[in-house]
């Protein structure tokens, strides 16, 4: 079975600082990672995935993720948060290989970036 | 990536009542799902629409409440049917298997129905 935890449901940042969202996971087969961001009242976006053997992953809008197998974690971070970056952030899980894999969300945490 | 559209946006309903949700993409996928928003939740698979053939329903989720078509490989529709207070939620299409990558799912804007 796999499964995805996302440590803090709120974090709130100044303008300009680091952010950094945790995500661990728990899966007994390779796993394939993802983060997706839902901007107020809209669908979810694809920040970024891990689906291969490069383990530092860039996303779009200045995030990137690392794809930690001994600490079984893929945590987000941009070094210096903006105003627009204030969402709603999902990471997820599904199994690497064999076509489509169903994918589990974690609970997903709120950003608020304050100036 | 590909685009996803999804109509209605948003919509308001009696108890009762049945809602279809429609779901377009702008290219031919493989697969196409539906998912559940509750409020201040996370995302919660209903089912995987299969073209041709009935759709597959994940746990707690039955075919009469959300009956699912899938006509072809760009379109799908989610009846959320004999609707109650308890079925506000934000309901979203995704696709699979866009360039023929079925490790990734592309999402919609979802449709934000609130049931009085």
């Amino acid at each position: 079975a796999q499964s995805v935890t996302q440590l803090g449901s709120h974090v709130s940042v100044s303008e300009g600082a680091l952010v950094l969202l945790r995500c661990n996971y728990s899966s007994s087969v390779p796993p394939y990672l993802f983060w997706y961001v839902q901007y107020p009242n809209q669908g979810l976006q694809l920040l970024l995935k891990y689906t291969s053997a490069a383990t530092l992953v860039k996303g779009i809008n200045g995030f990137e993720a690392e794809f930690k197998k001994s600490e079984t974690s893929f945590h987000l971070t941009k070094p210096s948060a903006h105003m627009s970056d204030a969402a709603e952030y999902f990471c997820a899980v599904s199994r690497r290989g064999g076509g489509y894999n169903k994918l589990i969300f974690g609970a997903g945490t709120r950003l608020a970036v304050h100036p | 990536s590909a685009v996803i559209s999804q109509k209605p946006s948003r919509d308001i309903c009696q108890r009762g009542t049945s809602l279809t949700i429609q779901c377009q993409v702008d290219s031919q996928v493989t697969m196409m799902f539906w998912y559940r928003q509750q409020p201040g939740q996370s995302l919660t698979l209903i089912a995987t629409a299969n073209q041709g053939s009935e759709a597959t329903y994940e746990s707690g989720f039955v075919i009469d409440k959300f009956p699912i078509s899938r006509p072809n490989l760009t379109f799908s529709t989610l009846t959320v049917s004999n609707m109650s207070p308890e079925d506000s939620s934000i309901y979203l299409c995704s696709v699979g298997g866009v360039s023929g990558r079925e490790d990734t799912q592309y999402f919609g804007p979802g449709t934000r129905l609130t049931v009085l």
